[in-house]
């Protein structure tokens, strides 16, 4: 079967660094996606990786590593505005996206 | 950057009744748009796939007579809930793939059947 495993919930301080991982198992790959969820609101669209290695922007990092099923997200300088819930998708060989639960995010002062 | 827009961000219906939900690449073609339905405290389950001028690809257990969708053009893909029941209040959301097969997600839309 597919399956996408992310930690359920994390908790950092303002003004610190976190890393959300996530390991997938998919027939097929076409890409990895990280989004964004605020609560009530639809997710947006972060970061995608197809090639191995780190991709960054601002404060947000995604790393990938196909070889391992694995990815990061790296958020540096958190700030309160990202308590959300960081989503990882794959995208299979059918280019259908195949979600994670979602990591909740909680930003402590 | 690439804009999907998704509209009524919020409708109530009664029961009974339907209701359409519009999704739209502003700026980009998308041969492919994905409905979506977002559960409490669950990832977002994948309704249907929408192909430009096909029929859309329903997952399994969802019932292609009530969720009717319809891709009319390369900008413009609907979802139709008809004979709305409450068990279908949710959050719907849509999302466009452009020619990179990146993807973009529409606002979302929050039904409430009365």
């Amino acid at each position: 079967g597919q399956n996408i495993d992310q930690p359920t919930e994390m908790t950092a301080t303002e003004g610190a660094i976190v890393q959300i991982n996530c390991t997938y198992q998919t027939s097929g790959f076409n890409g990895l996606f990280w989004y964004q969820q605020h609560a009530g609101e639809a997710p947006t669209f972060l970061s995608y990786n197809v090639l191995d290695g780190l991709e960054e922007k601002g404060r947000f990092s995604s790393f990938l590593s196909r070889s391992k099923g694995y990815s990061y997200l790296l958020l540096k300088e958190l700030q309160m505005k990202d308590s959300a819930s960081y989503l990882c998708a794959v995208m299979d060989s059918n280019y259908q996206l195949i979600w994670g639960a979602g990591t909740k995010l909680i930003i402590k002062p | 950057g690439a804009v999907v827009s998704q509209h009524p961000s919020r409708v109530i219906c009664k029961s009974g009744t339907s209701v359409k939900i519009e999704c739209r690449s502003l700026d980009f073609q998308a041969t492919t748009m994905f409905w979506y339905r977002q559960f409490p405290k669950k990832s977002l389950m994948l309704m249907a796939t929408s192909n430009e001028g096909s029929k859309a690809t329903y997952e399994q257990g969802v019932e292609k007579d009530k969720f009717l969708i319809n891709h009319a053009s390369l900008t413009l893909s609907t979802l139709t809930v008809t004979s709305a029941h409450p068990e279908d209040s949710s959050f719907y959301i849509c999302s466009a793939r452009d020619r990179k097969n990146t993807i973009y997600f529409g606002e979302g839309s929050w039904l409430t059947v009365v």
